[in-house]
């Protein structure tokens, strides 16, 4: 069925650190693909979401680009902040007409002063 | 508010014991979801409802677990016979429809503990 892979946390960074979490997916056809946040005691929100091969999605200084050669979707930040520590996930509506949010396993990010 | 709103936010169960988990989604969203959230994982899907209709109950994990969404907004979640299995957070979303672009909105989740 389909579904998304993100690489293992925690990652821990300093502040102004580059970020780069990993996440591909397995799909029939070419489903939308979004990136959720979860910050400490808060319910998940989208952070940002790409439609289409070669769109970017991009949200408070966070980026992902979809590419369908590479089944990926990783999400990047140039300087990551102490405020980004939450959990972030990787998602993708099922298919087969309902489009049901699916959701990678989370990675923790920890950013130290 | 303008969220999704759950209750209890926490909720202490003795085994055996059954229980109701409430969702109130955002006003006029036709979809809701519920998933489990095990510690350190992702969201499961449990169950999707549109409108009062149930359209997939594929992930509730046992015939313990029963949802409900009479009037085609409040949600309802019951547990019975609660098993130390069932501890986790539970998460209610909603959305405006499904299609491959709709964004869930999601509320805080209920941590269920059952000792």
């Amino acid at each position: 069925g389909d579904s998304v892979t993100q690489m293992e946390g925690p990652v821990t960074l300093s502040e102004e650190a580059f970020l780069t979490i990993n996440c591909t997916y397995t799909a029939t056809g070419y489903p939308s693909l979004f990136w959720y946040v979860q910050y400490p005691g808060e319910g998940l929100q989208l952070l940002l979401k790409a439609t289409k091969a070669d769109d970017k999605g991009s949200n408070k200084g966070f980026e992902a680009t979809y590419r369908k050669e590479t089944t990926s979707f990783h999400l990047e930040k140039g300087s990551v902040q102490v405020s980004d520590s939450a959990v972030y996930f990787c998602a993708l509506p099922r298919s087969g007409g309902s489009y049901i949010p699916t959701f990678g396993r989370g990675t923790s990010l920890i950013v130290h002063p | 508010g303008a969220g999704v709103s759950q209750s209890p936010r926490y909720k202490v169960a003795k085994r055996g014991q059954d229980v109701a988990l409430r969702c109130d989604p955002i006003s006029g969203h036709v979809s809701l979801f519920w998933y489990q959230q095990a510690l350190g994982q992702g969201p499961e899907f449990l169950t999707y409802f549109q409108n009062e209709a149930q359209l997939d109950k594929s992930g509730l994990p046992s015939d313990r677990f029963f949802a409900e969404r009479p009037e085609g907004s409040v949600s309802t979640l019951k547990i019975q016979r609660t098993q130390q299995e069932d501890s986790a957070v539970y998460l209610c979303a909603s959305s405006l429809g499904t299609n491959r672009n709709t964004e869930a909105f999601f509320g805080q989740g209920t941590r269920l503990t059952v000792v």
